[in-house]
């Protein structure tokens, strides 16, 4: 089946820094989502993003669907970022997402 | 509600009992997954419903796991005489077609002692 692996697993960032996360994949894709896992465990949609780029406030996704990979832009970085990021894909085998391992971020204040 | 419904949130089984979680989808989706997440790790497939169809149901661990839709909208997933090492948060998401953004419940933290 598809891979999907993350990185950095492990980010701590100081209130108001910038950071990238990246998710690379090891098959054409035909969904990609990033999700932000918050400390009660819920899953919150970031993005839907098989191909391009876009933004939604301090957050921003590019995904680069010929070279196997999504980028995930966060500005200025709050407290309340803090959390675990998930990239998933769905392959062409099948319509079930696959999760990368995730990126634990902290942002101290 | 708007959302993906899970119940109950959490839930203690003494091993070797049979424990059914409820997953309440967004209306009009046709999609639905289970999914089971480890502490520490992210969600693995378990099994997929479009409508009242189990399409697929390869990530299911083993045969004491069991999904159904019976009506293609509530879907119930019953784990029988349970496991230490079922012990898990148990994920529910709803698309409107495969292969769309998907959307997920709070989860279900099983526990079994």
């Amino acid at each position: 089946g598809i891979q999907v692996e993350q990185s950095p697993p492990d980010l701590i960032l100081q209130e108001g820094a910038n950071s990238t996360l990246r998710c690379n994949f090891s098959d054409s894709v035909n969904n990609l989502q990033w999700f932000h896992q918050n400390p009660w465990g819920q899953l919150i949609n970031l993005f839907y993003i098989p191909s391009g780029t876009k933004q939604n406030g301090r957050l921003s996704a590019t995904t680069v669907a010929t070279e196997r990979y999504s980028l995930l832009y966060i500005s200025s970085s709050q407290t309340t970022d803090s959390g675990v990021y998930f990239c998933a894909v769905v392959g062409n085998a099948g319509n079930m997402l696959t999760f990368g391992g995730g990126t634990r971020l902290m942002v101290k204040p | 509600g708007a959302g993906v419904s899970q119940s109950p949130r959490y839930k203690v089984a003494k091993r070797g009992q049979d424990v059914a979680l409820r997953c309440d989808p967004i209306s009009g989706h046709v999609s639905l997954f289970w999914y089971q997440q480890a502490l520490g790790q992210g969600p693995e497939f378990l099994t997929y419903f479009q409508n009242e169809a189990q399409l697929d149901k390869s990530g299911l661990p083993s045969d004491r796991f069991f999904a159904e839709r019976p009506e293609g909208s509530v879907s119930t997933l019953k784990i029988q005489r349970t496991q230490q090492e079922d012990s898990a948060v148990y994920l529910c998401a709803s698309s409107l077609l495969a292969q769309v953004e998907a959307f997920f419940g709070q989860g279900t933290r099983l526990t079994v002692v």
